[in-house]
């Protein structure tokens, strides 16, 4: 079935570095792609999506293209800041069922 | 401000015991969800709602029951709960006309099984 594997965390900065969370993707077809996030004490909230290939997606600084020769969305940011600080899920949407499959969560710790 | 509310954010009970995780949802939407979030594995999807009275086994729904009699409130029922049955309990929203991955989350509710 399909599948999502993230980078295994932590992943640890110091603040302004350049941030990158690997996510690569197992499906049927051309799903469409998403980032969630995860902050302290909270629920996910959606980050960004793309829904075909060569698609970028992006919202607060955060970017992140479909590449449909890799299976990849690679989540990147140029310069992180603390309150960056986060669990980061990947996600693809089942393109028969429009099922949710999450990876497993890739920890960002940023510190001053 | 839209919202996913579950009703305790935090439980502890004992093994045999019947838990009910409420969530309700105040954004109109017609389809509800239950996840369970644990280290390493992610959310796995435990059942699912895309309109009252109606459900659908996600993929781990063994030891769980739902229900659906209002549109807004959907619950997670452990039956007897067990130990392997600690974890994070995520519930979610959505509108029927938006996209799959447009999910709106609640801030989760931690059961810990004695």
């Amino acid at each position: 079935g399909d599948s999502v594997t993230q980078m295994e965390g932590p992943v640890t900065l110091s603040e302004e570095a350049f941030l990158t969370i690997n996510c690569t993707y197992t499906a049927t077809g051309y799903p469409s792609l998403f980032w969630y996030v995860q902050y302290p004490g909270e629920g996910l909230q959606l980050l960004l999506k793309a829904t075909k290939a060569d698609d970028k997606g992006s919202n607060k600084g955060f970017e992140a293209t479909y590449r449909k020769e890799t299976t990849s969305f690679h989540l990147e940011k140029g310069s992180v800041q603390v309150s960056d600080s986060a669990v980061y899920f990947c996600a693809l949407s089942e393109i028969y069922t429009d099922k949710l499959i999450f990876g497993t969560g890739t920890r960002l710790q940023v510190f001053p | 401000d839209v919202k996913v509310t579950q009703s305790s954010r935090y439980l502890v009970k004992r093994t045999g015991e019947k838990v009910f995780l409420e969530c309700v949802q105040d954004m109109d939407h017609e389809n509800m969800f239950w996840y369970r979030q644990d280290p390493g594995l992610g959310l796995r999807l435990i059942y699912f709602s895309y309109d009252v009275k109606m459900k659908e086994k996600g993929d781990i729904p063994e030891g769980y029951s739902v229900s659906r009699e209002k549109k807004e409130r959907f619950s997670l029922i452990l039956e007897s709960a067990s130990t392997n049955q600690t974890s994070m309990y995520l519930c979610a929203s959505r509108s029927r006309t938006s996209g799959p991955g447009e999910l709106f989350f609640g801030e989760g509710s931690r059961l810990t099984v004695l």
